[in-house]
């Protein structure tokens, strides 16, 4: 069975402070795809970024940053100088290779306070 | 150009009824996904069609519900003898092409209540 654990339920930072928000995946797959998403206030989850079991390099996005290391089975999300709109609820998600069902951990809700 | 988009953006409905919420894709993606998302929770996967086909329906909790797409585009998530713990937001996304793993593009959800 597929699980994705994110810890961290509330995070509340103040403005241009830099967070790290976890996630930690379980499979027994060797392929498979990790996702983080974005729901705002408004509703809609919307993609942020995937990687492919095998591809281990960091990411950086302008102020966001994905550090994921297989060997211990994270994912994480770091947001560089936070700004008051990153406040959301953030979904890690988990899917298997050519499966349609993916798995989402339960959401992290970061507050950025101005 | 449009999004997904969901109807209705309500529905409440009385314990045993019967429920339709619909959901129309991006125009031109083969993929279409429903989760189910309670309050404090992450989306839950129920179904994923590929073309008209349901892919993969495992997610389904049991045969009350029912999800159609008879044209591959448009589908249709129907729940018979609606329960109070079928309240939820239902979210449909869709995505193009035929590997699961491509971006899925969320619509705004149905937000269900059963009385």
């Amino acid at each position: 069975a597929q699980k994705v654990t994110q810890a961290q339920t509330e995070i509340s930072v103040v403005e241009k402070e830099d967070v790290t928000l976890d996630c930690v995946y379980e499979t027994r797959d060797t392929t498979y795809y990790l996702f983080w998403y974005k729901q705002p206030p408004s509703g809609e989850l919307v993609f942020l970024i995937r990687r492919n079991s095998f591809d281990e390099q960091n990411e950086i996005s302008g102020r966001y940053s994905w550090n994921f290391q297989k060997s211990t089975s994270s994912f994480n999300f770091t947001i560089t100088a936070s700004q008051v709109v990153d406040s959301a609820v953030y979904f890690c998600a988990l899917l298997s290779f050519n499966a349609g069902k993916s798995t989402f951990g339960d959401g992290t809700t970061l507050t950025v306070k101005p | 150009g449009a999004g997904v988009s969901q109807t209705p953006s309500n529905k409440v409905t009385e314990k045993g009824k019967y429920v339709e919420l619909r959901c129309d894709p991006i125009s031109g993606h083969t993929a279409l996904y429903w989760y189910r998302q309670s309050l404090g929770q992450g989306p839950e996967f129920l179904i994923y069609f590929q073309g008209t086909g349901a892919a993969d329906d495992s997610g389904l909790p049991n045969d009350r519900f029912f999800a159609v797409r008879p044209e591959g585009s448009v589908s249709t998530l129907k729940i018979q003898r609606t329960e109070r713990g079928d309240s939820a937001v239902y979210l449909c996304a869709s995505s193009p092409g035929q590997l699961s793993y491509n971006e899925q593009f969320f619509g705004p959800g149905t937000r269900l209540t059963v009385l």
